[in-house]
């Protein structure tokens, strides 16, 4: 079975602090997809971004990078010098090769304050 | 390019009732699936259309169902509604499907169903 864990429920900063947040996954398919969403109040998912198993680089767009790591099954997000409209939910979700749905994790409450 | 389009955005519905909610998909994409989202369950998936055909459905019961028409515009309908359905229902499209070739899905804001 797939699973997606995101072990912090909320997490708040002080405006440009730095902040990761943890996504850990479970799978047997040795390929599959990851994904973050970005939530927020208005209810939409915002696509992020989405990373292939088979492809371990590290990526970075603007305030966003990403770290994958298969060795741990972690896909963790860090946003540089967080701004207030970064605040938002934001998900995890893994789906596989094999035309599954997308298993979303719990999903991280950020608040940044300013 | 247009997003996806959901309607209506907000509805109040009395248990016993039923409800249908559109999702127009972004142009060329004919993969719909929905998504149901609570505060206690999180994000679970409900069904998943591809070319007016059903391709994968979630562990929901058989009052909530769904179609897609020849434009990759998608319905669901939640029958008999009860209290436990007031959620954040989300339509996401593809090009292809999820997790085909890692198809990039999108959502669009979703339809706020409140039950009373």
């Amino acid at each position: 079975a797939q699973k997606v864990t995101q072990a912090q429920t909320e997490i708040s900063v002080v405006e440009k602090e730095d902040v990761t947040l943890d996504c850990v996954y479970e799978t047997r398919d040795t390929t599959y997809y990851l994904f973050w969403y970005k939530q927020p109040p208005s209810g939409e998912l915002v696509f992020l971004i989405r990373r292939n198993s088979f492809d371990e680089q590290n990526e970075i767009s603007g305030r966003y990078s990403w770290n994958f790591q298969k060795s741990t099954s972690s896909f963790n997000f860090t946003i540089t010098a967080s701004q207030v409209v970064d605040s938002a939910v934001y998900f995890c979700a893994l789906a596989s090769a094999l035309s599954t749905p997308l298993v979303f994790g719990k999903g991280t409450r950020l608040s940044v304050i300013a | 390019k247009a997003g996806v389009t959901q309607t209506p955005r907000y509805l109040i519905k009395t248990r016993g009732q039923q409800v249908t909610l559109s999702c127009s998909p972004i142009s060329g994409h004919r993969s719909v699936s929905w998504y149901q989202q609570t505060p206690g369950q999180g994000l679970q998936f409900l069904f998943e259309y591809f070319s007016e055909t059903q391709r994968n459905k979630g562990n929901f019961p058989g009052r909530f169902s769904g179609r897609q028409f020849s434009n990759s515009r998608s319905e669901m309908n939640v029958s008999t509604l009860e209290l436990g359905d007031s959620a954040l229902y989300l339509c996401a499209s593809s090009l292809e499907g999820q997790g085909i070739s890692g198809n990039t899905i999108y959502f669009g804001e979703g339809s706020w169903l409140t039950v009373v």
